[in-house]
């Protein structure tokens, strides 16, 4: 079963620009997360998709950052303008919640951006 | 004040060890609880979930103190493979916590 892909792996891009992450979650799982680390700190959330619909976007540091999750497969994260504190890793994860069990996430390897 | 709390080490070991973690989380509210491996420039892997009464996978064994907030991992018989950064999280509906991670060293 293939895993949880993003893309790109690595972005480079200049202070204004515009860039979009894409993430694939494992297929059948309904909860797609974005998660961010910037440097030298902690994982940290960004929001939550169940299906196409936005559960949780508390984490979202301003209106520079947009989430979509169309058809509720692959989702899209945008940052436009992007600014030098937005530096980081980018993570997306996706579970399937199944009964009562605890929920386990599985992880995509990250998008590497680096604002210059 | 941060979620989870983690020592971030490194802690340094050789092998055959047994290493000890502890992290420690501020909402007493939390629901689940989990240990994360990351290796550098990886995403993160799901180790182990945590149960109050314990649990134990091969050479890892983790503990829940839901009184005293803290979460611990065990790792016995250390091996070099085990060298990574172990992530504390804990989950509060769905929102998942990071700790910012302790790093372990595995020496020869």
């Amino acid at each position: 079963e293939a895993g949880v892909t993003q893309f790109p792996s690595h972005s480079v891009i200049e202070k204004g620009q515009t860039v979009t992450l894409r993430c694939d979650p494992i297929s059948g799982h309904d909860n797609l997360y974005w998660y961010r680390r910037v440097m030298g700190k902690e994982i940290k959330f960004l929001l939550h998709f169940v299906k196409e619909s936005k559960q949780d976007e508390s984490g979202m540091p301003n209106n520079r950052f947009l989430a979509e999750r169309t058809g509720g497969t692959y989702s899209t994260l945008k940052v436009q303008p992007a600014e030098l504190e937005d530096s980081g890793v980018y993570f997306c994860a996706s579970s399937q919640v199944k009964g009562a069990s605890q929920e386990t996430q599985y992880f995509g390897p990250g998008t590497r951006l680096l604002v210059l | 004040r941060k979620e989870v709390e983690q020592d971030p080490g490194p802690f340094n070991v050789p092998e055959g060890a047994t290493v000890a973690f502890n992290c420690t989380y501020s909402n007493s509210a939390s629901q689940s609880f989990f240990w994360y491996r990351q290796d550098c420039r990886k995403e993160p892997k799901l180790l182990m979930s945590v149960y109050s009464s314990g649990n134990e996978d091969g050479r890892f064994t983790a503990q829940l103190n839901r009184a005293s907030q803290y979460i611990s991992l065990l790792i016995r018989d250390s091996k070099l493979s085990d060298s990574a950064t172990y992530l504390c999280v804990v989950t509060n509906f769905n929102k998942f916590y990071f700790g910012s991670g302790t790093k372990l060293n595995v020496k020869p």
